[in-house]
């Protein structure tokens, strides 16, 4: 089942530009991971943070936990046409994930 | 990080028939792996658990006679779309952990797309 919301659904920008999502969930977690899917594609590990953990980066990437609102984002600085993408985030339940509904980003050249 | 090839890519098959898709760790011993499926623009639902020498697990509202899982190897695990119907036209995607990691880290497969008509 789905863990949550992401937003914005949609997110079109400029080549350099910084895109930034959102994620919500629901129940207490030990880590949340984001991943990425290109079209048509399998998804993509690209960083995970643990309950224990405020930010953490990881090359043009920045996450962000907030345990006690349950949110978590996603930063991609200066970003680039192959970040064109689907980014879901996902939460662990035991060793299930649960996705989120996932924040389809556009860069455009 | 642990590889996942999914076999075929794509298939297109018709109303009726049975389609059988692949899942293979190419670099590590998988006890366990994943089988979601995805509608378009939608996110991933888990769809079972599929454990090496046992039963799946399903989850709820999905039909374990229609979708057929087995993983008789560590290295293979199999879903098998009975009696397909268009509306199980979709994307069916894998995955796996890999168990000598600490946090669960999934491995995805490429995806397969399913048509039936």
């Amino acid at each position: 089942s789905q863990q949550g919301e992401e937003d914005p659904q949609a997110l079109s920008i400029q080549e350099g530009e910084n895109a930034t999502m959102n994620c919500s969930y629901k129940t207490s977690i030990n880590n949340l991971q984001w991943y990425r899917q290109n079209s048509g594609r399998g998804l993509v590990h690209l960083i995970l943070i643990r309950s224990n953990e405020r930010e953490k980066h990881s090359g043009r990437l920045r996450v962000t936990l907030d345990t006690s609102k349950k949110s978590s984002s996603l930063l991609i600085t200066a970003s680039r046409a192959a970040d064109t993408a689907s980014y879901f985030c996902a939460t662990l339940n035991g060793y299930k994930l649960s996705f989120g509904a996932g924040t389809t980003v556009t860069v455009r050249a | 990080g642990a590889v996942v090839s999914q076999h075929p890519s794509w298939v297109i098959c018709k109303s009726g028939t049975s389609v059988k898709i692949e899942c293979r760790s190419l670099d590590f011993q998988a006890t366990t792996m994943f089988w979601y499926r995805q509608f378009p623009k939608q996110s991933l639902m888990l769809m079972a658990t599929s454990n090496e020498g046992s039963k799946a697990t399903y989850e709820q509202g999905v039909e374990k006679d229609k979708f057929l899982i087995n993983h008789a190897s560590l290295t293979l695990s199999t879903l098998t779309v009975t009696s397909a119907h268009p509306e199980d036209s979709s994307f069916y995607i894998c995955s796996t952990y890999d168990w000598r990691e600490a946090f669960f880290e999934q491995y995805f497969g490429p995806g397969t797309r399913l048509t039936v008509t």
